[in-house]
């Protein structure tokens, strides 16, 4: 149980291009995802918390209007990177909270974007 | 600022030994632990969660909780090869808050 997917698995575009990553709970309901960052030899760094049916929650420093996230479902969040530059390229990592874990998080496999 | 704080490493022990990751943590109020694994290019995955202080023992993964002395370790009995990635740790901030606060990864290399 507690199976999380992301599409694209990696994905390569162009500079000022928008970039979609899908991020799906399998086999349970999540209200709550979270979408984290990853740079090579970094540690991962929070995006924002994505609640179903409200406003994303950024932590400091995250552009919102640049990273678009969606909860529209139960078992759905997007990520929209908007006009990526090669500064965006990293590992985007999505996790949702498993409704009665005590807050345990479960990855999903990550995305890797290289923007040229 | 809540922090977690683990030794970057790499912690090197040969095939068979015992493994010891070490984490702090700096918001008492805490209440969930979490170790994580990463290898190289993957995401994380969990590996064991701790709630209450004492030891936590799963096959060859003991975790340990101390909440007056604010640290959660991992122990790797029989260590292998395959066990050389990044070992996460992870802290719920507070009751409450459903975001963990991750510590910047201890990587450990099991020589055959």
């Amino acid at each position: 149980g507690a199976v999380v997917s992301q599409h694209p698995s990696w994905v390569i575009c162009k500079s000022g291009t928008s970039v979609k990553i899908e991020c799906r709970s399998l086999d349970f309901q999540a209200t709550t995802m979270f979408w984290y960052r990853q740079f090579p030899k970094q540690s991962l760094m929070l995006m924002a918390t994505s609640n179903e049916g409200s406003k994303a929650t950024y932590e400091q420093g995250v552009e919102k209007d640049k990273f678009l996230i969606n909860h529209a479902s139960l078992t759905l969040s997007t990520l929209t990177v908007t006009s990526a530059h090669p500064e965006d390229s990293s590992f985007y990592i999505c996790s949702a909270r498993a409704p009665t874990s005590q807050e345990t998080q479960y990855f999903g496999p990550g995305t890797r974007l290289l923007v040229l | 600022q809540k922090e977690v704080e683990q030794n970057s490493g790499p912690l090197s022990v040969p095939e068979g030994a015992i493994a010891s990751l070490n984490c702090t943590y700096s918001d008492r109020g805490s209440q969930s632990f979490f170790w994580y694994r990463q290898y190289s290019g993957k995401s994380p995955e969990l590996i064991m969660s701790i709630y209450s202080n004492g030891d936590k023992e799963d096959g060859r993964f003991t975790a340990q909780l101390n909440k007056a002395s604010q640290y959660v370790s991992l122990l790797i009995r029989d260590s292998q090869p395959s066990d050389s990635a990044t070992y996460l740790c992870a802290v719920n901030a507070n009751s409450g808050y459903s975001t963990l606060t991750f510590g910047k990864g201890t990587m450990l290399l099991v020589s055959p």
